[in-house]
């Protein structure tokens, strides 16, 4: 079945480390995002990318890092420069250039990750 | 840049009734794409509606539908014959078509249903 998939489901980190949390998507979509969620906020846009080896800043990209070496992957990095990472974090993935008759955003199932 | 605007962070609905979500967005662009998200408590995000922009007619889904006014930049969700499985958070979202685009989400709104 064709889907995102995120991974870990929970990550705890300590404090001043960097974690890497996993998007993989096999939907032979060229859009990816990275979002982040506050309890009972909306979704801030952190980082996307439009094509492999490019990508642009969001909303809130400070104290966060992406790649986008292969299509499918779109890891994001919340590097110790974050000062408050603990939020659920989604990752989507589009339909290519936002033209398919039937285009929407699938997102993947979302890291919870908690600062200890 | 573009930006969507829910202006109702919480609404109630009795089980059965209809209620209506408001969203509003401003783009400058004429070929587009809007969606309606439901996040439950579970927080998967799960489409419920999609609308392009080049197509005047307003979109349904079962019990849910759009009203779309292109001019006006507005987009809100019907949802008829209201029902408990409905409650949850809802988002509104924007992307522009032709790719290069951001999506783009509103703020949410909290929709809570009563039995």
């Amino acid at each position: 079945d064709g889907g995102i998939t995120q991974s870990p489901k929970y990550l705890f980190r300590k404090e001043g480390q960097n974690v890497t949390l996993s998007c993989e998507q096999n939907l032979n979509h060229d859009a990816m995002y990275w979002y982040r969620q506050d309890p009972g906020q909306g979704l801030r846009l952190i980082y996307y990318s439009q094509i492999v080896n490019d990508f642009q800043k969001g909303d809130i990209a400070e104290g966060y890092s992406v790649s986008r070496e292969k299509k499918e992957s779109f890891p994001l990095t919340v590097t110790s420069a974050q000062k408050n990472p603990t939020a659920f974090y989604l990752c989507a993935s589009s339909s290519p250039y936002g033209r398919e008759p039937n285009t929407e955003a699938f997102f993947g199932q979302g890291t919870r990750l908690t600062v200890v | 840049a573009q930006t969507v605007t829910q202006s109702q962070p919480e609404m109630s609905v009795q089980e059965a009734e209809t209620v209506t979500l408001s969203c509003t967005y401003d783009t400058s662009e004429s070929d587009y794409y809007l969606f309606w998200y439901k996040q439950p408590p579970s927080r998967q995000m799960i489409l419920v509606i999609r609308q392009e922009a080049y197509k005047q007619q307003n979109a349904t889904e079962n019990r849910f539908s759009v009203n779309f006014q292109k001019a006006a930049k507005s987009f809100s969700l019907k949802i008829s014959d209201s029902q408990l499985g409905d409650a949850a958070m809802y988002f509104c979202a924007y992307l522009l078509g032709g790719g290069g685009s951001r999506l783009t989400f509103g703020e949410g709104t909290q929709l809570t249903v009563n039995p």
